[in-house]
């Protein structure tokens, strides 16, 4: 079964330090990544995707996430955190599961929450 | 331009009670996917449209469930008889047809039932 695992429920930083969100996956063949952030009352805002190519894909807001495919890991990365950063993010799989071996369904993680401290 | 739209922002009602929940994509995506997503948890996948068919429905519980795209662009999810487990936020998100694209999510409906 295709999964997604965020290890850590939240993740402190301090403002101007380098921030990362962990995700690793498990899915058959080459994966689908994708990285979403939630903030307060608003719905999930997408940041980046790998399909293939480059490892480092950089995305919207100074985000960026390695992908890992011996450690199966697409961290999320920020080299310098804002306050403004804090919100939930979600790591997500696109299923490649039932239906003839492809659908577009995401499947989601748990979510890490982001605290950026002043 | 216009993201998704979701109507209504939030949804009161009793156990037993049906209700309707409607999505309006981007204009111009074929794609429109519905979701669940309870307290502390990530979003799950209930059914996905690629035009006016459902391509995966396999994420709906049970047959309360329902969801129709009659014309390729707005989206209406309906639960019948609904239990209080049904509380959560419903998200729906649209895409540029099929393939790796990135899906937009609309801001939800936060259906609470009584």
């Amino acid at each position: 079964a295709q999964s997604v695992a965020q290890p850590e429920d939240q993740v402190n930083v301090a403002e101007g330090n380098p921030l990362t969100v962990k995700c690793t996956y498990s899915v058959s063949g080459n994966p689908y990544l994708f990285w979403y952030v939630q903030y307060p009352n608003r719905g999930l805002q997408f940041l980046l995707k790998y399909i293939t190519g480059d490892n480092l894909v950089k995305g919207s807001y100074g985000f960026e996430a390695e992908f890992n495919k011996s450690q199966t890991s697409f961290h999320l990365k920020k080299p310098s955190a804002l306050v403004s950063d804090s919100a939930l993010y979600f790591c997500a799989v696109r299923d490649k599961s039932g239906y003839g071996g492809a659908t577009n369904k995401l499947i989601f993680g748990t979510g890490t929450l982001l605290a950026v401290q002043p | 331009g216009a993201g998704v739209s979701q109507t209504p922002s939030n949804k009161v009602t009793e156990k037993g009670k049906y209700v309707e929940l409607r999505c309006d994509p981007i204009s111009g995506h074929t794609a429109l996917y519905w979701y669940r997503q309870s307290l502390g948890q990530g979003p799950e996948f209930l059914i996905y449209f690629q035009g006016t068919g459902a391509a995966d429905d396999s994420g709906l519980p049970n047959d309360r469930f329902f969801a129709v795209r009659p014309e390729g662009s707005v989206s209406t999810l309906k639960i019948q008889r609904t239990e209080r487990g049904d509380s959560a936020v419903y998200l729906c998100a649209s895409s540029l047809g099929e393939g790796y694209n990135e899906q937009f999510f609309g801001p939800g409906t936060r259906l609470t039932v009584l």
